[in-house]
């Protein structure tokens, strides 16, 4: 049982390039989620899903796509990546009455 | 989403019980007390969680004031694995608000001395 895997674990880029962070579950749960969190601070939420087809967004959701088509997976996409963007990126899955899993993170440098 | 107030930093003595603190006065009916850690370079865990009773698990206690505005992450016997970086989250699983998602605030640093 792998749990929450996010690829990749680390990756530079430069200002202006995309990319597609991937998460992916095996647990079921119809609740993921994607954070970002940044030197010294707390984890802050960027967008969410409560099931396959629904996405909403949370409290930074600027510069960030989402998209869930199937329970298992919720890709992040940086549309145009800006130096702002450079954080640990976090993966979560969970369900009702199920404590949420989190990833091992991304690092994520924008040059 | 309620607010909850944890001090920044925390120390305490290897083999100690450690009593950290969170105050949640805008608590609802329908919110759950989530604790959750962080240890350096890793993702959170869960750690524990509660509605209005104290509740215990291999890992910690959680003592839940009666009328829920305050709760403390008790841990028994501190080793050097736990300084990490522990959340209080306050979960709201009532309908339409029961989407997963967690909002964190700043967390209590806990030092573990040897």
């Amino acid at each position: 049982n792998a749990g929450v895997t996010q690829t990749p674990k680390f990756q530079v880029l430069k200002t202006g390039q995309s990319m597609t962070l991937q998460c992916a579950q095996d647990m079921n749960h119809e609740y993921m989620s994607w954070y970002r969190q940044d030197p010294g601070m707390g984890l802050r939420l960027i967008h969410y899903s409560v099931g396959a087809g629904i996405t909403d967004q949370g409290e930074v959701p600027n510069g960030y796509n989402v998209s869930r088509s199937t329970t298992e997976d919720f890709p992040l996409r940086l549309l145009s990546a800006a130096p702002s963007q450079t954080s640990v990126y976090f993966c979560a899955s969970s369900s009702v009455g199920v404590p949420q899993h989190f990833g091992d993170g991304t690092r994520l440098s924008i040059l | 989403d309620a607010k909850t107030t944890q001090p920044n930093s925390m120390e305490s003595n290897e083999e100690e019980p450690v009593h950290l603190p969170c105050n949640h006065s805008t608590i609802s009916g329908t919110d759950y007390i989530h604790w959750y850690r962080q240890l350096p370079s890793q993702g959170p865990e869960y750690v524990i969680h509660g509605l209005t009773s104290n509740v215990n698990n291999r890992m910690a206690s959680l003592a839940i004031a009666e009328d829920r505005k305050s709760s403390t992450l008790i841990l028994h016997r501190a080793t050097l694995r736990d300084a990490a970086v522990y959340y209080c989250i306050l979960r709201d699983v009532g309908p339409p608000s029961n989407t997963g998602k967690l909002i964190f605030g700043q967390g209590t640093t806990l030092q573990v001395k040897p």
